[in-house]
């Protein structure tokens, strides 16, 4: 089973919607990133959250941390076409090994429709 | 250019070859990684390096193997390509590793198909 878990899979949204992307771990979260991935193309770091609590903004897009639930929402705001593309979750989680990974979520698959 | 290159961006190799897929960053980090990226399962880390030298398993290491003589550059070779590596595989690049990661600079990915 996957350690991070992104929800939903896919999404489809009208230009000019809210959404939100989840993505929670099965593990202790240290450090939560997100990226994006425009089809074909390698992936663009969006922001990383390590405490707690914290909430980061850019453009149109909020995450949030949620340490106690080990999970992380990201939110876009009056979705656009530039916002089309995979997102994915990643984050540091500690293995049964007890060495340190850093692990990604199978990814969402965002598509604007106008 | 400053960043981190892949080289071939596609290539397509038969059942058995070997094939060697390049990585490059000026930047001078400490760590480097390689992913597959495959429907169904996302990102999953092959190898990664934490210095020059020192190289150490991932999720998926098996048929894969990575050297590191240099800081700046880290190449995966399959030996024997099988079917099943078919995939875009990604390159990145980080100033920290552990607990302490930070962020990861990606490279463009590599199509591979192996007939």
């Amino acid at each position: 089973s996957q350690e991070l878990e992104q929800s939903p899979q896919s999404l489809i949204v009208q230009e000019g919607k809210n959404l939100t992307i989840n993505c929670t771990s099965s593990k202790t979260l240290y450090g939560l990133y997100w990226y994006k991935q425009k089809y074909g193309e390698g992936l663009i770091f969006l922001m990383m959250l390590q405490k707690g609590g914290e909430e980061k903004s850019h453009e149109k897009i909020t995450a949030k941390l949620d340490e106690k639930k080990q999970q992380s929402s990201l939110h876009i705001t009056a979705s656009q076409p530039s916002h089309a593309g995979i997102y994915l979750c990643g984050a540091v989680l500690i293995s049964n090994f007890g060495n340190e990974k850093l692990t990604f979520g199978t990814g969402t698959r965002l598509t604007i429709i106008p | 250019d400053a960043g981190i290159t892949q080289s071939p961006r596609y290539k397509i190799t038969e059942t058995g070859r070997q094939v060697t897929l390049m990585c490059h960053q000026t930047w001078s980090h400490s760590y480097m990684f390689w992913y597959r990226q495959d429907l169904g399962h996302g990102l999953r880390l092959i190898y990664y390096s934490a210095a020059a030298d020192i190289t150490d398993k991932g999720e998926v290491p098996d048929g894969y193997v990575v050297s590191r003589s240099k800081t700046e550059n880290f190449p995966l070779t399959l030996e024997s390509a099988t079917r099943s590596q078919t995939s875009v595989y990604f390159c990145a690049s980080s100033e920290r590793g552990g607990l302490y990661t930070g962020e990861l600079f990606f490279g463009e990915g590599s199509r591979l198909t192996v007939l």
